[in-house]
């Protein structure tokens, strides 16, 4: 199994506060995304990094920051939360972005619920 | 712009049926990537199987199957004598070569399978 771990697991806050997702590998993969998951949605893209420091938004970005200054972290922020924003948030990485290996592979999820 | 549809909300079947999970695409792509993934109650996601859209050789692995056709834009899934354990949502993903630097997956809105005893 990749090594991708995501912290919290599990995070209930009130709307207007700020919120950090922590995605931590160990698998040295260049690429990393973060997904969230909502019913009838599937996975929608939030942001995405190609590299320390290199990150570009998804789909879905409105509302979420992301950084990432270590190949092993990527954190998602919710500068002020939103009940919209409930919902599963998924990490993922990838060695290649395409070609060969392109598969990506998913943390454990963090379940968020915004009151 | 990609898209992938699996219209198949819920498919409810009986221990030892065969079931077949259906996936349709859209892209302007000539190179692609397929994918397959299973995410069981405990909600982690797990890689099946990615295809190129190069290769239309369909592929087997043990009780699971996959059929890809270009001419339909299809890539579908076959689990044969289903077992219990099978029970989950499963995700038909698509990610395009031409998408540089992003390179992320597009996901259909998934099949819930409940596989009864």
């Amino acid at each position: 199994d990749a090594g991708i771990t995501q912290s919290p697991r599990h995070k209930v806050t009130e709307t207007g506060t700020p919120v950090t997702l922590r995605c931590h590998q160990t698998e040295n993969h260049r690429y990393m995304y973060w997904y969230r998951q909502d019913p009838g949605h599937g996975l929608r893209l939030i942001h995405y990094s190609y590299g320390v420091k290199d990150t570009d938004k998804g789909e879905v970005s409105d509302g979420y920051s992301v950084s990432r200054s270590k190949t092993e972290d990527f954190l998602l922020t919710l500068e002020s939360a939103t009940s919209s924003q409930t919902s599963v948030y998924f990490c993922a990485i990838s060695e290649s972005g395409g070609g060969l290996n392109n598969e990506q592979f998913f943390g454990p999820g963090t379940r968020l619920t915004v009151l | 712009a990609q898209k992938v549809t699996q219209a198949q909300t819920e498919i409810s079947v009986v221990e030892k049926e065969d079931v077949t999970l259906d996936c349709v695409y859209e892209t302007r792509d000539t190179t692609y990537y397929l994918f397959w993934y299973k995410q069981p109650p405990s909600g982690e996601l797990v890689f099946l199987i990615r295809r190129n859209s190069f290769d239309e050789q369909n592929e087997i692995s043990g009780r699971y199957s996959w059929n890809f056709q270009k001419s339909t834009s299809s890539f579908n899934f076959t689990i044969t004598a289903s077992q219990v354990v099978d029970s989950a949502v499963y995700f038909c993903a698509l990610s395009e070569a031409m998408d540089t630097g992003r390179r992320a997956l597009t996901f259909g809105s998934g099949t819930r399978l409940q596989v009864q005893p």
